[in-house]
């Protein structure tokens, strides 16, 4: 089973361009999420998705922007991307119902910005 | 609002040790608690949960946890460690009376580094 699937794996870009990290997942989960890690700071919500074609902001969205393009896909995108960006980025899905489901993550996004 | 202490960075402990990986949430209403698991290069893989019921809850690879509803405490422990425990465990909680968007969401703590030295 795939579960959660992230592409890229790695990504290194230079400060102003800009990219979509891309999320899909097979479990038939309503609620999908975009994380980022970084040392120290546990993991962070950047946006998230409870059902297809909403999405709300999280604690940490400026500077992103997210998609949820169909009930599997939720890319995340950096529109013009900040050394502060740099960081790791996870997608996680999940049931949306009584809230007793935990989140399935994807293996991440390393992602550099110079 | 909601929130997750692990007042620990790190943990070390020898093999064969009991561990004990401490956590420590706010909530307004009752919670759902979680523990995760992250490996080098890897995602969080979900350990186990505490929904309703028996305070001590038994997860994956022989850990478990134990809810205290008065110390607002959900530490996890193993009787033996392994060298292979060695990883990254974070802790996470979802207020049961969260409703709507907000419903699924999962707040974090900061995350402990466990090593088990041979």
């Amino acid at each position: 089973n795939a579960g959660v699937t992230q592409t890229p794996k790695f990504q290194v870009l230079k400060t102003g361009q800009s990219m979509t990290l891309q999320c899909a997942q097979d479990m038939n989960h309503n609620s999908m999420y975009w994380y980022r890690q970084d040392p120290g700071m546990g993991l962070r919500l950047i946006y998230y998705s409870a059902s297809e074609g909403t999405t709300d902001k999280g604690e940490v969205p400026n500077g992103y922007n997210v998609s949820r393009l169909n009930k599997r896909e939720f890319s995340l995108r950096l529109e013009s991307a900040a050394p502060s960006q740099t960081s790791v980025y996870f997608c996680a899905s999940g049931r949306t119902g009584t809230g007793e489901q935990p989140q399935h993550f994807g293996d991440g996004t390393r992602l550099s910005i110079l | 609002a909601q929130s997750v202490a692990q007042p620990e960075d790190q943990v070390n402990v020898a093999e064969g040790n009991p561990l004990t990986v401490k956590c420590t949430y706010s909530v307004s209403g009752n919670p759902y608690l979680f523990w995760y698991v992250q490996y080098p290069n890897r995602g969080l893989q979900f350990l186990l949960k505490y929904i309703t019921g028996d305070n001590l809850v038994k997860g994956s690879y022989g850990f478990e946890a134990e809810f205290n509803k008065s110390q607002t405490s959900f530490h996890l422990k193993k009787p033996s460690a392994l060298v292979s425990d060695s990883a990254l465990y974070f802790c996470a909680v979802r207020d049961k009376a969260d409703r709507g968007s907000t419903l699924g969401r999962l707040y974090f703590g900061r995350g402990t580094q466990l090593t088990v030295w041979p």
